[in-house]
């Protein structure tokens, strides 16, 4: 059973296009972080989020903590054929365990 | 290359089986985790490992599921009289103390 849900499950989008992927939660978590899985690799982690609020910027890629620290957004602007793979959220239930979400598969056509 | 390592990468087992499988974390790396990630969905926590020792087995599906670290390095996690439920990829990831965690490339287990 999975704590966090994320949407949408599958995303298909044109390369240059923008997307948004959520991750949304009745815990709250000390702190959030967002990896990106590739097939027959493990998850690597692109951000960590702590304060409520928190917008941090990668790149072409924009994360959000929402206020009350149960929810987040990764939004990709003008998505590369690169950014394809599994996108995964995950919260901190204490200061080990990490809880994630089912991921979402973001497929970006050239 | 100085990532987690696992082996093996893919394992077939006939139900009723033990496997075994091996977790090479990066050198100096105290806390080492176990995931099991189904077909689809996240990964799933396991177990951890401050150097040798098993500080939470509380995700460990059920008693067949058995983890070990005895010299505070290299892991393995054995699974006895397997199970088709069983069919996962298991992850192993090591950090510094609780900072960020470094996955390795994962065992798929099949059981047939």
């Amino acid at each position: 059973t999975q704590l966090l849900e994320q949407s949408p499950q599958f995303l298909s989008i044109q390369e240059g296009e923008n997307l948004t992927v959520y991750c949304n939660s009745s815990s709250v978590f000390s702190s959030l972080q967002w990896y990106r899985q590739e097939p027959g690799e493990g998850p690597v982690l692109l951000v960590t989020v702590v304060t409520g609020g928190e917008v941090k910027k990668l790149k072409r890629l924009t994360f959000q903590f929402g206020d009350a620290r149960k929810d987040s957004s990764l939004h990709i602007t003008a998505a590369q054929t690169g950014d394809t793979g599994l996108y995964l959220c995950a919260g901190e239930e204490n200061d080990y365990k990490l809880s994630f979400g089912a991921g979402t598969t973001v497929t970006v056509r050239a | 290359g100085a990532g987690v390592s696992q082996s093996p990468r893919y394992k077939v087992a006939k139900r009723g089986q033990d496997v075994a499988l091996r977790c090479d974390p990066i050198s100096g790396h105290v806390s080492l985790f176990w995931y099991q990630q189904a077909l689809g969905q996240g990964p799933e926590f396991l177990t951890y490992f401050q150097n040798e020792a098993q500080l939470d087995k509380s995700g460990l599906p059920s008693d067949r599921f058995f983890a070990e670290r005895p010299e505070g390095s290299v892991s393995t996690l054995k699974i006895q009289r397997t199970q088709q439920e069983d069919s996962a990829v298991y992850l192993c990831a090591s950090s510094l103390e609780n900072n960020e965690q470094f996955f390795g490339p994962g065992t798929r287990l099949t059981v047939l």
